[in-house]
C-alpha cells in the first residue's frame, strides 16, 4: 500500500497568492515524522519542513506552513505569497518510529507565473 | 564547503565501464543515504550507513557497490551497469534519533548518470 500519497501532479499560481500541496499519510505507527522538500531543476532536494506525529502545534518556518490534520491523516504544506522562484518539484516524506527510512510521495510540480 | 557535497556532478559512462560517485558530508551527522530518482518514480531508498555501518541494503543489485569509510564521506561504486541505472543519484545525511539527533536528512546535489 502506498504510504505517502500526492494527488496533485502539478499546479500553478500566480506570483504573491498563496498556494496548498497536497499530501496524505498511511501509517499505523503512533509516532512518525513528516517532511516537506522543495526540488528545483537542479536536481537538490531542499528540506522546508518538518512535523512530528506528537506536535500540538502546525510547523511554520518563514513562508512554508504545514496543515497537520491528524485524524485526517494528511500533511498539506502551504506556501504564502508565492515567489517565482518557489518554481520547482515538491516532494512529501514520512519516517516511522525506529526506522531510518523517508518514504516519498511522487511529488507535485508548482509553477508560478507573474 | 558547507552542507554534502556530491561529484561528479554528470557522468556519462558506457556499460563496461567503472565509476564511482562520491559524496561528503560536512555538518557532523553520523548516518549516509544514497537514494535513486528515476524519472516519474518516487525517490528510492538504496542504502544506509549508520555509524558507518550498513543498516539497509533495498535489494540493490550487485552492479551497485557502496563504502562509507569514515563518517563523512560516502561512496557509490558502479560497475557494468545497465540503461535503466541512468538516473539522479542523490545522497543525503543526517544524525540519527536513536544517537539523539534530529533525523532531517540534508541532500547533495546529485549525480545524474547516464548509462549508454
Amino acid at each position: 500500500a502506498q504510504k505517502i500519497t500526492q494527488t496533485q501532479p502539478g499546479m500553478f499560481v500566480q506570483e504573491k497568492e498563496a498556494v496548498t500541496l497536497d499530501c496524505t499519510y498511511d501509517t499505523s505507527d503512533p509516532s512518525y515524522g513528516l517532511f516537506w522538500y522543495k526540488q528545483p531543476s537542479s536536481g537538490e532536494m531542499i528540506f522546508l519542513i518538518y512535523q512530528g506525529s506528537y506536535d500540538q502545534q502546525n510547523a511554520t518556518e518563514g513562508r512554508y506552513s504545514l496543515n497537520f490534520q491528524k485524524a485526517r491523516k494528511s500533511a498539506n504544506l502551504v506556501i504564502s505569497a508565492s515567489q517565482l522562484g518557489d518554481s520547482a518539484m515538491y516532494f512529501c516524506a514520512m519516517r516511522e518510529a525506529n526506522t531510518d527510512k523517508l518514504i516519498f510521495g511522487t511529488g507535485t510540480r508548482l509553477q508560478v507565473f507573474p | 564547503e558547507t552542507g554534502v557535497t556530491q561529484t561528479p556532478r554528470h557522468l556519462v559512462m558506457g556499460m563496461t565501464n567503472k565509476k564511482s560517485l562520491k559524496c561528503e558530508q560536512h555538518l557532523g551527522h553520523n548516518a549516509m543515504y544514497w537514494y535513486k530518482q528515476s524519472a516519474k518514480k518516487p525517490l528510492e531508498l538504496m542504502f544506509v550507513y549508520s555509524l558507518e555501518e550498513r543498516v539497509e541494503n533495498n535489494s540493490v543489485p550487485s552492479r551497485f557497490s557502496p563504502e562509507c569509510p569514515n563518517s563523512s564521506h560516502l561512496f557509490l561504486h558502479l560497475h557494468t551497469l545497465q540503461p535503466e541505472d541512468s538516473a539522479l543519484y542523490l545522497c543525503a545525511s543526517s544524525d540519527l534519533v536513536r544517537q539523539g539527533g534530529t533525523d532531517t536528512q540534508y541532500f547533495g546535489p546529485g549525480t545524474r548518470l547516464t548509462v549508454l
